[in-house]
C-alpha cells in the first residue's frame, strides 16, 4: 500500500465550528489531492498540491482552504463547517507525469451537526 | 469539457458470471483511463489503467480497452468471485494529473 495517512478517521462536529484534516505521505510525490465522496457524485475533487506552497482549486472548493507547508503533509481546513460538508474525505497521492495512477488514503468520515 | 458516464448499478451477479460495467468519456486531448475498485470501508485501489488509444489493461482477471472511436473504457470479466463485491469507479486523467470519476457502479456477487 502506498503510504498515505488520513487523521483523524472519524469526527463528529458542530455547524460553524472549523475542522482541519491531515493527509501525511511517506512517499515523496509531487501531487497530493482531497477528494469528497457523497453518493451519486462519485468523488470529486476539492483541491489540489502540485507542489510545497503550491496550490490550486478543484471543482468543489467552496467553504474549503488548503496547505502545503512541506512535501508529506497536506492539510484540507473547513473554516466554518456547514451540513452540506457532511462527507467522506480522501486524500490521494501521485506521481509527475501523464498517466501517473492516483492512490488514496482510507478517508475521513466528517459528520457535521 | 472533462466527464464520465459509467453504467448506472447496482450490479447484482451469480458467482461464475460473466462481468461487463460500461464507461464512456468525454474528454479534451487525449486522456489516460483507469478503473478503480473500492471495498467497504476503504479507499480507492486501483485496478487498471490504459494510457493511449487500443491499450488494454488487465488485472486480477479484469480487463479494459481504451477505445478511443467509441470513447469508451468497458470493464469486463469472465467470471467473477463473491470476493469481487465492491464499488467500481471509472476515471480519465488529463494532462494537469486531474482525475474525473464517474458516480460508481456497486457489484453484489452472490454465491
Amino acid at each position: 500500500d502506498a503510504g498515505i495517512t488520513q487523521s483523524p478517521r472519524h469526527k463528529v462536529t458542530e455547524t460553524g465550528t472549523p475542522v482541519t484534516l491531515r493527509c501525511h505521505q511517506t512517499e515523496n510525490h509531487r501531487y497530493m489531492y482531497w477528494y469528497r465522496q457523497d453518493p451519486g457524485h462519485g468523488l470529486r475533487l476539492i483541491h489540489y498540491s502540485y507542489g510545497v506552497k503550491d496550490t490550486d482549486k478543484g471543482e468543489v472548493s467552496d467553504g474549503y482552504s488548503v496547505s502545503r507547508s512541506k512535501t508529506e503533509d497536506f492539510l484540507l481546513t473547513l473554516e466554518s463547517a456547514t451540513s452540506s460538508q457532511t462527507s467522506v474525505y480522501f486524500c490521494a497521492i501521485s506521481g509527475t507525469g501523464q498517466g501517473q495512477p492516483q492512490h488514496f488514503g482510507d478517508g475521513t468520515r466528517l459528520s457535521i451537526l | 469539457g472533462n466527464s464520465v458516464t459509467q453504467m448506472e448499478g447496482p450490479v447484482t451477479l451469480s458467482e461464475e458470471a460473466f462481468l461487463t460495467i460500461n464507461c464512456t468519456y468525454t474528454a479534451t486531448g487525449y486522456p489516460s483511463l483507469f478503473w478503480y475498485v473500492q471495498y467497504p470501508g476503504e479507499g480507492l485501489q486501483l485496478l487498471l489503467k490504459a494510457t493511449k488509444a487500443d491499450d488494454k489493461g488487465s488485472n486480477k482477471g479484469f480487463e479494459a480497452t481504451y477505445r478511443k472511436e467509441t470513447t469508451s473504457f468497458h470493464l469486463e470479466k469472465g467470471s467473477v468471485q463473491v470476493s469481487d463485491s465492491a464499488v467500481y469507479f471509472c476515471a480519465l486523467q488529463t494532462g494537469a494529473n486531474n482525475l474525473f470519476f464517474g458516480t460508481g457502479t456497486r457489484l453484489t456477487v452472490i454465491p
